[in-house]
């Protein structure tokens, strides 16, 4: 059961124009949704987070959008750099079961940014 | 702060050897997660502690399978005995709350011939 869904495997974008990285998910008690990037040799690093209470989160470069009513949010990278090449994961906490609650990871995407 | 140090950085064993993966947290960290990386599954939690009880080990593959955290700055998860198809990379990571950001180590890179 992937509750959490990104269903580009691969991008390739051009350096200086907009990376549009998306992500789906399916249970609609999630209200909260991070991204991280994540470079070969190495482990996935927090890059930017939203709450269900906002549609829209930036970060400099980054910037994330909520569609609630769609279960859908995005990425966008503007401008794009060649540094932003890696996989980008976006994760969603689990409703809290017995106490217990965990990061639920999509696929993740592979963004490639040619010169 | 080093960050969470994992080791070793690579494995590669043979099938049916006992294999044991390391993990430092982040001090003042109150919980720490395992997780492992394959191009079928992707990124799937395996296991998590909080003040090192577990919490949530549904994650975990078989009773092949074993972690166990001592102390608040040590964890261990121990795969016996390997299979060929647990090659994979595993990653640990830590956090101050299990809903939000975690910091992952740079994983282990796991390959059982």
């Amino acid at each position: 059961d992937q509750q959490v869904k990104q269903n580009s495997p691969s991008l390739s974008v051009q350096e200086g124009r907009i990376s549009i990285l998306n992500c789906d998910y399916t249970n609609s008690m999630f209200d909260y949704f991070l991204w991280y990037k994540k470079y070969p040799a190495e482990g996935p690093t927090f890059l930017i987070s939203i709450s269900s209470i906002k549609d829209k989160n930036e970060d400099g470069r980054f910037t994330v959008f909520l569609n609630k009513s769609a279960k859908h949010l995005s990425l966008h990278i503007v401008p794009s750099q060649p540094g932003d090449s890696a996989v980008y994961f976006c994760a969603a906490p689990s409703p809290r079961i017995q106490g217990a609650q965990k990061l639920v990871f999509g696929q993740g995407t592979r963004l490639t940014i040619n010169p | 702060d080093a960050g969470v140090i994992q080791s070793p950085r690579h494995e590669v064993t043979e099938m049916g050897q006992e294999v044991t993966l390391r993990c430092k947290p982040i001090s003042g960290h109150d919980y720490l997660f395992w997780y492992r990386q394959t191009m079928m599954r992707g990124l799937e939690l395996l296991i998590y502690f909080n003040n090192n009880v577990p919490i949530d080990d549904s994650g975990m593959p078989e009773d092949r399978f074993s972690a166990k955290m001592p102390n608040a700055s040590f964890s261990t998860l121990k795969i016996q005995p390997s299979e060929p198809r647990d090659s994979a990379v595993y990653f640990c990571a830590s956090s101050l709350v299990d809903w939000g950001e975690q910091f992952f180590g740079p994983g282990t890179r796991l390959t059982v011939l």
